[in-house]
């Protein structure tokens, strides 16, 4: 059971350039999470998509953009990278609106990104 | 609104020593609280979860936390830290019921001694 996976697990990218972090559920859960963890700072959510078809905006969206392609998949871009999004980026899915869920977070192994 | 805070980026220990990780919280509804851990260049996993019923609650490595209302606490201990629990801790809070968003701490990175 593969869980919450995430490609790529390394980028580095230019100041300006776009690219996108995909991630993917086989655990037929209905939400899914995409957070950033710095240093001191613990993981804060930049977007979430509560179930098929829906995004919104958690604590820190500015120069993300993400797409929910199916209930499996929840991908972020970077429209134009800034060296302040260097950052481990983690994907995190959810059961979420199902009957009995607790709340608990699956997560991937993270993506490590670098903007220089 | 929730929040969550934990007290002591860095908490160093001796092996075999009681490790203490202290969490507090604030909540407008009954919350869910969790304690993740993250272990170097890995992703969190899931310690211990309070929902509902009884308030200590039993979690994975021999960790165990009590949820105390009174206090808005939910501290994370272990009787006799072993070198394989160096790793960084995060205490989460959601709300209770239907959706839920999940709020973190900004963790605490335990080291053991030995």
């Amino acid at each position: 059971n593969a869980g919450v996976t995430q490609t790529p697990k390394f980028q580095v990218l230019k100041t300006g350039q776009s690219m996108t972090l995909q991630c993917a559920q086989d655990m037929n859960h209905n939400s899914m999470y995409w957070y950033r963890q710095d240093p001191g700072m613990g993981l804060r959510l930049i977007y979430y998509s509560a179930s098929e078809g829906t995004t919104d905006k958690g604590e820190v969206p500015n120069g993300y953009n993400v797409s929910r392609l199916n209930k499996r998949e929840f991908s972020l871009r970077l429209e134009s990278a800034a060296p302040s999004q260097t950052s481990v980026y983690f994907c995190a899915s959810s059961a979420g609106l199902a009957t009995a869920n607790t709340g608990e977070l699956f997560f991937g192994e993270g993506s490590r990104l670098t903007v220089l | 609104a929730q929040s969550v805070t934990q007290l002591g980026s860095h908490v160093s220990v001796s092996e075999g020593a009681l490790v203490l990780l202290r969490c507090n919280y604030s909540s407008s509804v009954p919350p869910y609280l969790f304690w993740y851990v993250q272990y170097p260049n890995q992703g969190l996993q899931l310690l211990l979860k309070y929902t509902t019923g009884a308030t200590l609650v039993k979690g994975i490595n021999g960790f165990e936390a009590e949820f105390k209302k009174s206090e808005t606490s939910f501290h994370l201990t272990k009787p006799s830290a072993h070198m394989s629990d160096a790793a960084e801790y995060f205490c989460a809070v959601s709300g209770s019921g239907g959706y839920q968003k999940v709020t973190f701490g900004t963790g605490t990175k335990l080291q053991v001694i030995p």
